[in-house]
């Protein structure tokens, strides 16, 4: 596609479900970063992928969230045992590479967790 | 000191008036500057990179002063569909982008 595709738009669940957030980037764009926003607040970073290098997890909140990306293109982001803390909008970027690039961001997925 | 820091706001101007902002950041290695627009509950999009030499897009002027450390963003003859946040972003030597808390303009009639 033309842009960072995110799925799905919204996820509403009962808290101590877990819930996989999904991120197509841009073709050929080798870096991909999830951040998350909670209503009237700013991005926090929370991962990020570059190529096949291992991930940057220094964002990660709790080890109830975790992330892949396979194949160097899509990536999940998993949250387990989920709090209501953790309704946000889940964010997702890429960019062709890790220098002087800009961001290219996703819809976001909005996360509700009752 | 956050490593980059926006006056929040709201600057509320009139249409068809000018209006500035700045941003300022605190790694001198830093590289690379953009400007994104985030309208509520909509994703950051990219308005524009900030370059050395300043640059302009229509109505949009960026700058960069790197002996002060910051960057700048000047909307000429403001429309209401400025109205939004604007989020001022660094990269410096890591490789994840450093975001403002952002600036926030509301275009009046």
């Amino acid at each position: 596609g033309a842009g960072v595709s995110q799925s799905p738009s919204n996820k509403v669940t009962e808290k101590g479900k877990d819930v996989e957030l999904r991120c197509d980037p841009i073709s050929g764009h080798t870096a991909l970063y999830w951040y998350r926003q909670s209503l009237g607040q700013g991005l926090e970073f929370l991962i990020y992928f570059q190529g096949n290098s291992a991930p940057d997890k220094s964002g990660l909140p709790s080890d109830r969230f975790s992330a892949e990306r396979t194949g160097g293109s899509v990536s999940t982001l998993t949250i387990q045992r989920t709090q209501q803390e953790d309704s946000a909008v889940y964010l997702c970027a890429s960019s062709s590479d890790h220098s002087n690039q800009p961001q290219h961001f996703g819809d976001g997925t909005r996360l509700s967790i009752l | 000191r956050k490593e980059v820091e926006q006056d929040p706001g709201p600057f509320n101007v009139p249409e068809g008036a000018t209006v500035a902002f700045n941003c300022t950041y605190s790694n001198s290695a830093s590289q690379s500057f953009f400007w994104y627009r985030q309208d509520c509950r909509k994703e950051p999009k990219l308005l524009m990179s900030v370059y050395s030499s300043g640059n302009e897009d229509g109505r949009f002027t960026a700058q960069l002063n790197r002996a002060s450390q910051y960057i700048s963003l000047l909307i000429r003859d403001s429309k209401l569909s400025d109205s939004a946040t604007y989020l001022c972003v660094v990269r410096g030597g890591s490789y994840i982008p450093t975001f403002g808390r952002g600036t926030s303009l509301i275009v009046h009639p």
